[in-house]
Parts: C-alpha cells; structure tokens; sequence
C-alpha cells in the first residue's frame, strides 16, 4: 500500500520546539518530502530528504528519517506564531516522477 | 525555485458548466501535473500533463471530466467538465524542477465552489 499517516493536531507554545511525525509504507521511496500550508495558500515546499540520508537541517527546520521504521519526523526550533499552518509529508511513490503520495496533514497551532 | 501562477485564484459556478484553470510556470518544465484538494483533505494528483502528449490520468480520473492542454514547457490548462457540487476543491498546478529535479512545487490553487 501507499498510505502516509500522520496525526492530525499538534499545539505548541511560543519558542518551544514543535515536532511533527509522520509514517509511510512504501519501502522503496526516494524522496520525502515536508509541506506547510497556511490558510487560503497553496503549498509551500520547505525542505525534503533522500532516502540514504537520516538527517537533514535548514535552519530552524531538522528532518528525521528512520528507514527501517518508515519514519520521518520535522522539527522546528523556537517556533513562532507565523509557523501556525498545516504541515503535509508526502513520499515520492516510486517510479512515478512527480506523483506524491500524501498524508492527511497535521495542524499546527501555535500558542503565545 | 519554480515560480507558478494560477487562474482563476477562485470562482463558484452554477452546476453543468465548465472552468478552464490556466496555469503558468516561470522557466521551462518537462512535465506539469493537476492535483485536486477537496475541503478538509489532503492532495490527490489528477493527471500528468507532458507537453506533445496526451495527459496520463490516475485511477479514477477521465479525459472527458478533466480535459488537459499542454501547449508549450511552460504552460498548462485544466478544465472540469459539467460540474456538479462534488467538484467544489481546491485544483493545483506542480512541476518538478530544481536538484535533479527533485524539488517539487505547488502553485497557489484555484478554489472553486460549485452551486
């Protein structure tokens, strides 16, 4: 199968880290990918990872990638109210070249 | 980056029409693809749209509901053929582009409301 799963709520307070985690089925993926989407917006891409690193950081943002156990995770240090969104992960199915399977999106909300 | 633009940003249309999405990328791109978003889902990606080339569909998706036109590398359209209420989504343009093509990016969407 090809599902992506994440959990749908996460409230963090101002500064403090958020973590968002996010689980995928298909083994052979090669690329993972983070997306946040504020209200009325489209997606904004914010970072991805191939699937032979563990670890990827940009700037406030660290992506952790456990193979073995398909699953990533995006942190973002000292988060701030304009982080309030929804944030995607998706995998790139295999094979299929822009063909991204989606989860189900986790809302962010980020309290003063 | 890939810079994508989208038109209409939103409409709300009278059931059994159609809408044509424009949706225009500032460089040159292989392929271009429609995703839909319908209220309070996640993404679900319609068709390819390659230029010089009929679209490729997903399951579930047909030509004569979402016809597609690729004229040029930087250039697509969808339409959504007779619609009916079930269409109201948020349609999105994406294009591959960047390290090896390996980044992925979504245009601004077109929300569209079917009475």
């Amino acid at each position: 199968g090809e599902d992506v799963e994440q959990s749908l709520f996460l409230s963090v307070r101002e500064g403090d880290s958020s973590v968002i985690n996010c689980t995928y089925t298909d083994s052979s993926s090669t690329y993972l990918y983070w997306y946040k989407q504020e209200p009325g917006a489209g997606l904004q891409l914010l970072t991805y990872i191939f699937s032979n690193m563990d670890m990827k950081q940009d700037q406030r943002l660290t992506v952790l990638l456990n193979k073995k156990d398909k699953h990533l995770s995006l942190r973002i240090a000292d988060t701030q109210t304009g982080d309030s969104a929804i944030y995607f992960c998706a995998e790139r199915v295999t094979d299929s070249w822009g063909k991204l399977q989606f989860g189900a999106g986790t809302q962010v909300v980020v309290t003063p | 980056s890939a810079v994508i633009s989208q038109k209409p940003s939103r409409d709300i249309c009278q059931r059994g029409t159609s809408l044509t999405i424009q949706c225009q990328v500032d460089s040159q791109v292989t392929m271009m693809f429609w995703y839909r978003q319908q209220p309070g889902q996640s993404l679900t990606l319609i068709a390819t749209a390659n230029q010089g080339s009929e679209a490729t569909y997903e399951s579930g998706f047909v030509i004569d509901k979402f016809p597609i036109s690729r004229p040029n590398l930087t250039f697509s359209t969808l339409t959504v053929s007779n619609m009916s209420p079930e269409d109201s989504s948020i349609y999105l343009c994406s294009v591959v582009s960047g390290d090896g093509d390996n980044e992925q990016f979504f245009g601004p969407g077109t929300r569209l409301t079917v009475l």
